[in-house]
């Protein structure tokens, strides 16, 4: 069975620009969750996906934003950016809501410079 | 302010011994506890899990302790492998029921097994 795959795995983007990330779940898994992960924060939550709403959002400013797609491939945007969106951005999926046991993807590295 | 914290950023344990990894939380609302592990160019991994009603859980060579008095949980790994190289995520969520949103991470402890 695939991975999740993320898209793309790197990018460099300037001040005041937007970004979208793309992520695809394992087949068959329909929740689809985005964490930030920084040195200085460590992993955060950013939102997570269900059935293509949004169920929950993290203390992030509404600079960042997602959807989810009828196949369960999600998307998320970052506009305005900031030197400190800088990051690496992480997708996970599971096969439903109930489930910890989610599976990251690669993770796509953002510096904004 | 940080709700779970893994004060240790890297631990050097030799090949064959014991790796105790610890993690401490400050929301005693939280109920599930999860730890997990990531290789460098890789996403997190999950690796095991234990719910507040037990003080302990073991999968193979992985077990998870938890002392809810104290509010702390430890990662046992016996015996240490050279493959256990890797960041270990400690989580916490005040749901059992599972749930993305509720999820907290600590920093994450960098393991490193010496030959």
């Amino acid at each position: 069975k695939a991975g999740v795959t993320q898209t793309p795995r790197y990018l460099i983007k300037t001040r005041g620009q937007q970004v979208t990330l793309s992520c695809s779940p394992i087949s068959g898994h329909r929740s689809v969750s985005w964490y930030q992960q920084t040195p200085g924060q460590g992993l955060q939550f950013l939102f997570e996906y269900f059935s293509e709403t949004q169920r929950n959002k993290g203390n992030f400013p509404g600079r960042f934003s997602g959807r989810q797609f009828s196949n369960s491939r999600s998307e998320m945007n970052v506009s305005t950016l900031e030197l400190g969106d800088s990051a690496l951005y992480l997708c996970a999926s599971s096969w439903d809501r109930i489930s910890y046991e989610q599976y990251f993807g690669p993770g796509t590295r953002l510096t904004v410079t | 302010d940080q709700q779970v914290k893994q004060n240790s950023p890297s631990l050097s344990v030799q090949e064959g011994r014991i790796s105790i990894l610890n993690c401490d939380y400050t929301n005693s609302m939280f109920d599930y506890f999860l730890w997990y592990k990531k290789y460098p160019a890789e996403g997190p991994t999950f690796l095991i899990s234990i719910s507040s009603i037990k003080d302990k859980n073991e999968d193979g060579r992985f077990t998870v302790f938890l002392n809810k008095s104290a509010k702390h949980l430890s990662l046992h790994i016996v015996p240490s492998q050279p493959g256990d190289s890797a960041v270990y995520f400690c989580a916490a969520s005040p749901y059992s029921g599972g749930g993305a949103d509720g999820l907290t991470f600590g920093k994450g402890t960098h393991l490193i097994i010496q030959p």
